[in-house]
């Protein structure tokens, strides 16, 4: 079975700065996907940022990109730029490319994202 | 076109009676997948469904839970019994198809048995 170990509980940036947020995972998979979700107090899942595994290119999107070793399992999201309304709990999540049985999400525990003036 | 849709957003039950969730996914989806959260953790798997069948149950309680998604109307997931360690935020999600690359999330139910 996939793990997904997130060893930040909580992290603090100041705005304008940049912040990095570890993940790590265990797989036997040579192919899947990884992603960040974003939870602010509203509870809403929000997508950050996805990965194919087979894509060696660090996804990106606006501030937000990835650190993706395969060989290390290692999957951090770097956030540039904070700001205010990036505070919230980030979840790393990981599937396989398996449909049925492996369509399933499998979370780490989370960070809390403070930002701060 | 509307989101995944749940409801109650908040529900608040007695120990021993059922709690009823209730989810809507997006227009075009045909695969739902329930998720709980416990306070402080992250969301753990329960089941996931397509019309009429269920795929994985592999996170779903032995007893107690169930759920199902028929061919018209929303995706239920039913707790009979509830007890206070069934307190939790419940999250649906819904995908066009099991080989998504993103599944899109309801806001969820906070269930709370008192």
């Amino acid at each position: 079975a996939q793990t997904v170990t997130q060893s930040q509980p909580e992290m603090s940036v100041q705005e304008a700065e940049t912040v990095t947020l570890s993940c790590t995972y265990d797989t036997s998979e040579s192919d899947y996907y990884l992603f960040w979700y974003k939870q602010p107090p509203s509870r809403q899942m929000i997508l950050v940022i996805r990965q194919e595994a087979y894509k060696q290119q660090n996804a990106t999107e606006n501030r937000f990109s990835v650190n993706f070793q395969k060989a290390a399992k290692s999957f951090s999201l770097k956030i540039s730029d904070s700001q205010l309304g990036d505070a919230a709990m980030y979840f790393c999540a990981y599937r396989s490319v398996d449909t049925g049985t492996a369509s399933k999400l499998t979370f780490g525990t989370g960070t809390r994202l403070q930002v701060t003036l | 076109n509307a989101g995944v849709m749940q409801n109650p957003r908040h529900l608040v039950r007695r120990r021993g009676q059922e709690a009823r969730l209730r989810c809507s996914p997006m227009k075009g989806h045909s695969h739902v997948y329930w998720y709980r959260q416990l306070p402080e953790e992250g969301l753990k798997f329960m089941v996931y469904l397509q019309k009429e069948n269920i795929i994985d149950e592999s996170g779903m309680p032995k007893e107690r839970f169930s759920a199902e998604f028929p061919k018209e109307g929303p995706s239920i997931l039913r707790i009979q019994q509830v007890v206070r360690g069934d307190s939790a935020a419940y999250f649906c999600a819904s995908s066009p198809q099991g080989a998504y690359t993103e599944a899109f999330f309801g806001q969820g139910t906070r269930l709370t048995v008192v």
